[in-house]
């Protein structure tokens, strides 16, 4: 059974801070290893797609990596808007997301 | 459509009554998806459509669970008899063509569900 763990699971940041957010997973064959946002009260916010060790995607300040066991998404000099909820999820077939639990991230200004 | 939309946002169900969450995808989406998202939890998968074909329903918890397509867009899954363990989001997601790794599956808000 695919399992995807977050760490750490909430992560409390000062303006202009860079930190780091982990994903392991443990799949059978990943296809593709997915970022996404979520606020309170809303639904996911897809961020990026990577789908082989070494790839690296970024938008803004955020950067996703990924090696054959995790993916790290960087937050570098970060804004108290880009506090949020970010989840991670492999798919290890056409179509099923296995979802982390999550890392919440609150950035102060 | 502009993205996924779902209603109703919330619910609030007494024990044992039934209840229907309706899923509007984006225009022109092959695929469906149900997740359920727990307080402080990601979402878990539910159940899959590709057009009216429910590919997938290995995720749904109980045989009082039921989701449809039947033309192949809106989606409504039904939940009867429910209880208190059903509380939960309620999560819809969509995507342009069915069966590809590579999609990206675009969410909606969710329908909130408390089951008292």
């Amino acid at each position: 059974e695919d399992q995807v763990t977050q760490s750490p699971e909430a992560l409390r940041l000062q303006e202009g801070e860079s930190s780091s957010l982990n994903c392991s997973y443990t799949v059978s064959g990943l296809r593709g290893l997915f970022w996404y946002r979520q606020d309170p009260g809303k639904g996911p916010e897809f961020l990026f797609t990577l789908y082989s060790a070494g790839e690296e995607k970024e938008k803004e300040r955020l950067k996703a990596t990924l090696t054959k066991k995790e993916s790290f998404l960087h937050i570098t000099a970060p804004k108290p808007e880009d506090s949020a909820t970010y989840l991670c999820a492999a798919r290890s077939n056409d179509y099923k997301l296995s979802f982390g639990a999550g890392t919440t991230v609150t950035v102060r200004a | 459509g502009a993205g996924v939309s779902q209603s109703p946002r919330y619910k609030v169900a007494k024990r044992g009554q039934d209840v229907a969450l309706r899923c509007d995808p984006i225009s022109g989406h092959v695929s469906l998806f149900w997740y359920q998202q727990a307080l402080g939890q990601g979402p878990e998968f539910l159940t899959y459509f590709q057009n009216e074909a429910q590919l997938d329903k290995s995720g749904l918890p109980s045989d009082r669970f039921f989701a449809e397509r039947p033309e192949g867009s809106v989606s409504t899954l039904k939940i009867q008899r429910t209880q208190q363990e059903d509380s939960a989001v309620y999560l819809c997601a969509s995507s342009f063509l069915g069966g590809r790794a590579r999609e990206t599956q675009y969410f909606g808000p969710g329908t909130r569900l408390l089951v008292l």
